[in-house]
């Protein structure tokens, strides 16, 4: 089975800083995609950033920014110049190009202190 | 467009009641979703419905129904309601997950279960 893993529980950083949030995962797939979902205190979930599994080129959105590292199943998730409204819980997704389910990492709770 | 509501936010429940957490979307989407996510953990999937009348069971299915009548909603019902069912439970949609489009989710409901 396909399984998702983010090891950081939990991180700080302060405000202004540069963020990598680490996500790795599991499949014997060669065609899926990857996503980072953001879930602030209001607990409304976003969608931040999605990265296919067949571009070499890592996404980038605004300030944010993956390394895509498709040997090693890595999808880490850098926040650059890190806003207070960054702080919520991030989640590293991943789905099949041909599925039609996500499978969620459990999430790392992010604060960005001022 | 109002995108993905949920009602009620917020309900307790004594334990053996039941009750239909609602769910509805206005952009037309194909694919919806039932989660639920538990205190430091991720998204777990109960039920999804890749269009009317079509319903498929998830991850965590035990203890809850799906019908899907319409496009536009997508009731999630609780029968017997157990402790194990206090969480916060998601809603969610997509056009299609054909390649890797977007999934929008509902504001929540928070289900206590004494």
């Amino acid at each position: 089975a396909q399984t998702v893993t983010q090891s950081q529980p939990e991180m700080s950083v302060q405000e202004a800083e540069t963020v990598t949030l680490s996500c790795t995962y599991d499949t014997s797939e060669n065609n899926y995609y990857l996503f980072w979902y953001k879930q602030p205190p209001s607990r409304q979930m976003i969608l931040v950033i999605r990265q296919e599994a067949y571009k070499q080129q890592n996404a980038t959105e605004n300030r944010f920014s993956v390394n895509f590292q498709k040997a090693a199943k890595s999808f880490s998730l850098k926040i650059s110049d890190s806003q207070l409204g960054d702080t919520a819980m991030y989640f590293c997704a991943f789905k099949f190009r041909a599925g039609d389910k996500i499978i969620f990492g459990k999430g790392t709770r992010l604060h960005i202190l001022p | 467009n109002a995108g993905v509501t949920q009602t009620p936010k917020f309900r307790i429940l004594k334990i053996g009641q039941s009750m239909t957490l609602q769910c509805a979307q206005d952009m037309n989407h194909n694919y919806m979703y039932w989660y639920r996510q538990d205190p430091g953990m991720g998204l777990k999937l109960i039920y999804y419905s890749v269009g009317a009348g079509i319903t498929d069971k998830g991850e965590v299915p035990n203890g809850y129904n799906v019908s899907r009548s319409t496009t536009e909603d997508f009731p999630l019902r609780l029968e017997l309601a157990a402790p194990s069912q206090t969480s916060v439970y998601f809603c969610a949609s997509s056009y299609s997950l054909a390649g890797g489009e977007e999934q929008f989710f509902g504001p929540g409901t928070r289900l206590t279960v004494l």
